[in-house]
């Protein structure tokens, strides 16, 4: 069956290091997305990719950056971690363009910024 | 700007209670609107969609009509169990040449035996 994955599930860090969240999918879509999900504020849009070599900012892309290099893979890099990066993250990906259909998420990973 | 507002949580029933989670929306164009459903230590999953006004959409027990008049998609379910204790997030996609995909800020559902 076809599933989103993400690595790790659980990442304690300190402030200041890079961190980099895998996220895998063999659905074959061509949007992916990453979300930062808060008690409060539901889920935000980080950076999301129409395909290939395509990335694009979120409403909350600051001190994050993402790469698409193949269909499968959208890791997300946290370039130099804060305290308030500290979240649960999501990564999700869907099918058609101009993103109406239904999004698939993986489990998400856990991240503390100590 | 294009929006979804979903009722606070927590609600608490009882088993075989009626549920009502309440999400109104505001959006420029002709959204799509989606129920998805998180369940405790996993992502989001979709519950239902409705694309167009006056579809309904159905999925476990569960239903929502898409209503153009009152910009509603209110989730409906006849009898709760225990296992429908979850996350419950309304959200809207409007077609555009840029991401317009925006969720509501979640409703968290505790059923009670």
């Amino acid at each position: 069956d076809a599933e989103i994955t993400q690595s790790p599930r659980h990442k304690i860090t300190e402030t200041g290091r890079q961190v980099t969240l895998a996220c895998h999918q063999t659905w074959n879509h061509n949007n992916m997305f990453w979300y930062r999900q808060d008690l409060g504020h539901g889920l935000r849009l980080i950076h999301y990719s129409y395909g290939v070599q395509d990335t694009n900012k979120g409403e909350v892309s600051d001190g994050y950056s993402v790469s698409r290099s193949n269909t499968e893979d959208l890791p997300l890099t946290l370039e130099s971690a804060a305290s308030s990066q500290t979240s649960v993250y999501f990564c999700a990906s869907s099918d058609r363009e101009g993103f109406t259909d239904t999004q698939y998420f993986g489990p998400g990973t856990r991240l503390t910024v100590l | 700007g294009d929006s979804v507002t979903q009722m606070e949580g927590p609600v608490t029933l009882s088993e075989e209670a009626f549920l009502t989670i309440n999400c109104t929306y505001t959006a420029t164009g002709y959204p799509s609107l989606f129920w998805y459903v998180q369940y405790p230590g996993e992502g989001l999953q979709l519950l239902l969609k409705a694309t167009k006004a006056d579809d309904k959409g159905s999925n476990k027990g569960f239903e929502a009509t898409y209503r153009k008049e009152t910009t509603s998609f209110h989730l409906e379910k006849g009898s709760v169990q225990v296992s429908d204790s979850a996350v419950y997030f309304c959200a809207l996609s409007v077609p555009s040449g840029t991401y317009k995909y925006i969720f509501g800020t979640g409703t968290r559902l505790k059923v009670l035996a």
